[in-house]
């Protein structure tokens, strides 16, 4: 079946605009996970979703960063006033359950200039 | 926090040598360990885990035992092929933080034919 889908593969902004990245889960999978992959600070958790828990915002780096997951399937993260040190690959990641195998997304790289 | 060390890379070896990646990790109560695997341009693959002290994750002829005496997860496999040159992160979760994945730094092997 389909995989963990991300939109756009590659985003390209200039510092101070707010960005949109999409994430399609594998079907059924009821948790969700963002990661941040910079050359600066490796892979880092962001965000996590469960089912219709309250998500996990504690890796969020500020509160310019939030996101969304509707219907407990796509989800988005938002970046508001974006800055250079927001440049990196933002992987998205989905499970069965929380304790399941994590399956990753091919990642949104986004420049900010 | 926990945490996740691996050794620092490039890596670089000849077909047929023999690899050994070291990870240690940092973590309070007992966490589930993972290999994970990130080929040129594809997205990050789970290679093999182990859920509890003494255990032994195997595939693809890569081998990892989880030693809690050592809080070490070395990554291991005795005749590398090129085809297994990519970046492998070493990671670790706990139930009590929602499976959220903490890696480490990633290590680049390259294998030369």
């Amino acid at each position: 079946g389909a995989g963990v889908s991300q939109s756009p593969s590659n985003k390209v902004t200039e510092k101070g605009k707010d960005v949109e990245l999409r994430c399609d889960p594998i079907s059924g999978h009821t948790a969700l996970y963002w990661y941040r992959q910079s050359l600066g600070q490796g892979l880092e958790f962001l965000i996590y979703f469960q089912g219709n828990s309250a998500p996990d915002k504690s890796g969020l780096p500020s509160d310019r960063f939030s996101a969304e997951r509707t219907g407990g399937s796509v989800s988005t993260l938002t970046i508001q006033r974006t800055q250079q040190e927001d440049s990196a690959v933002y992987l998205c990641a989905s499970s069965l359950n929380w304790a399941d195998e994590q399956f990753f997304g091919p990642g949104t790289r986004l420049t900010v200039l | 926090g926990d945490s996740v060390t691996q050794m620092e890379g490039p890596v670089t070896l000849s077909e047929e040598a023999c690899l050994t990646i070291n990870c240690t990790y940092t973590a309070t109560g007992y966490p589930s360990l993972f290999w994970y695997v990130q080929y040129p341009g594809e997205g990050l693959q789970l290679l093999l885990k182990a859920t509890k002290a003494d255990d032994k994750g195997s595939n693809k002829g890569f081998e990892a035992t989880y030693r809690k005496e050592t809080t070490s997860f070395h990554l291991e496999k005795g005749s590398v092929q090129v085809s297994d040159s990519a970046v492998y992160f070493c990671a670790l979760t706990k139930e009590t933080s929602g499976s959220r994945l903490t890696f480490g730094e990633g290590t680049q092997l390259t294998v030369n034919p």
